[in-house]
């Protein structure tokens, strides 16, 4: 079945850059997300990218996908105290079909 | 636009007791998930539903689990009886089933504390 992983935890200096990594295993993903979650809140839709895309750039955000290793990754530059936050990776197959996501990567970031 | 609205925020009870939760989606939304948040399992999908009708249950834990979707502006969950394994966050969520990207919208949660 569809699996998701991710490393549980990143601790950043405020300004420096972040980067969380994710791995995926259905080759039918065509859509490759990142939610974020702030305490006590819901998850909201952070960036996503299509399966045929390689890279994309989003102000402080960069998305990479090697889709060979189904590989996802998630840059965040000059990461804020406000980045302090759960960062979910997610995939699906159609837009309207069941999302999977992975476990969550904890980003703390030190003042 | 309220966003997807969720009751109760918090739910305590005892072992034993039935536990409703209640959804209502964006308007126009046509796709509706019931996530399970946890420490130890992360986030689960348990059902979700295309235009009022189950797709996939194969999430929900066992049979004291069920879903139901009456109409397009509301989805309840319910445990019967419940048990403290049950205790965790869940979330719901909607699509727009025939947008470009499959965004979720997910609600603030509901989060349940069986004693």
């Amino acid at each position: 079945g569809e699996d998701v992983e991710q490393s549980l935890f990143l601790s950043v200096r405020e300004g420096d850059s972040s980067v969380i990594n994710c791995t995926y295993t259905d080759s039918s993903s065509t859509y490759l997300y990142w939610y974020k979650q702030e305490p006590g809140a819901g998850l909201q839709l952070l960036t996503y990218i299509f399966s045929n895309m390689d890279m994309k750039q989003d102000q402080r955000l960069t998305v990479l996908l090697n889709k060979k290793d189904k590989h996802l990754s998630l840059r965040i530059a000059d990461t804020q105290t406000g980045d302090s936050a759960i960062y979910f990776c997610a995939e699906g197959e159609t837009s309207y079909d069941k999302v999977i996501f992975g476990p969550g990567t904890s980003l703390s970031v030190i003042p | 636009d309220a966003g997807v609205i969720q009751s109760p925020r918090h739910e305590v009870t005892e072992m034993g007791q039935e536990v409703t939760l209640r959804c209502k989606p964006i308007s126009g939304h046509n796709s509706l998930f019931w996530y399970r948040q946890t420490m130890m399992r992360g986030l689960e999908l348990l059902i979700y539903f295309n235009n009022n009708v189950p797709i996939d249950d194969s999430g929900m834990p066992e049979d004291r689990f069920s879903a139901k979707m009456p109409n397009a502006s509301f989805s309840t969950l319910k445990i019967q009886p419940s048990e403290p394994r049950d205790s965790a966050v869940y979330f719901c969520a909607s699509s727009l089933g025939n947008s470009n990207t499959g965004e979720l919208f997910f609600g603030e949660g509901s989060r349940l504390t069986v004693l």
